[in-house]
């Protein structure tokens, strides 16, 4: 079985700052890869999802980028933080020939 | 349009009652696929069970059945002899076709507080 592996786990950066969460994959190859933001007390929001290496599609206009350098490797950057991107941000993973969603353990971020 | 809507934000039950947690949804594709994740205080997002459009019959996966009705595009979770680790977030989700990768739309939620 797959397992999602993402750090940090939690991340309090200052408005105007960098930013880069990282998240790995292991027991699947070739999966889709998805980041999705959770702002307090609500449902998850689509950010980005990837089918392949390099390959990444943005469902909202953001602060945000994506990146795959790696088939198993899925980063989420900014180069300048703003206070509305603070929440907790999960990783997900679909293995090849399955159709269910696996979290990573999520990275809270607060930004000040 | 919400494409999950869960109308409870929370619920009661007590410790060894079953709970039956209301989820609807929209869609006009055919191909779609229905999700239930639990989401305990710590954050992680756990997958409970999933039901393809196509499948006959409800899924079931030890305590948890989901109670499929697809005329009225409804979805309910049921939790039997319900345990205090319970208690959290649980959240319907959708994934439809293959668009968006497979990526799922998920309700707002509903908050299970089980009592002694």
């Amino acid at each position: 079985s797959q397992t999602i592996h993402q750090w940090p786990a939690t991340l309090v950066q200052p408005v105007g700052s960098p930013l880069s969460l990282e998240c790995t994959v292991e027991g699947t190859s070739n999966p889709n890869l998805y980041w999705y933001r959770q702002a307090a007390g609500r449902g998850l929001q689509l950010l980005f999802y990837s089918v392949g290496i390099g390959q990444i599609s943005s469902e909202v206009p953001q602060n945000l980028s994506a990146s795959r350098p790696q088939d198993r490797q899925f980063i989420l950057s900014s180069k300048k933080l703003l206070l509305s991107d603070s929440g907790f941000y999960l990783c997900a993973a679909v293995g090849q020939g399955t159709d269910t969603q696996y979290f990573g353990p999520g990275t809270r971020l607060t930004v000040l | 349009a919400q494409k999950i809507t869960q109308t409870q934000p929370g619920m009661f039950v007590q410790e060894k009652e079953a709970v039956t947690l209301d989820c609807t949804y929209d869609t006009s594709d055919p191909s779609y696929g229905l999700f239930w994740y639990k989401q305990p205080s710590s954050g992680e997002m756990i997958f409970l069970i999933y039901q393809g459009s196509y499948d006959q019959q409800n899924a079931t996966e030890g305590r948890y059945s989901l109670n499929f009705q697809k005329a009225r595009k409804s979805a309910n979770l049921v939790i039997s002899a319900s345990q205090l680790g319970d208690s959290a977030m649980y959240f319907c989700a959708m994934r439809e076709g293959l668009g968006s990768g497979y990526a799922l739309n998920f309700g707002k939620g509903t908050s299970l507080l089980v009592t002694p």
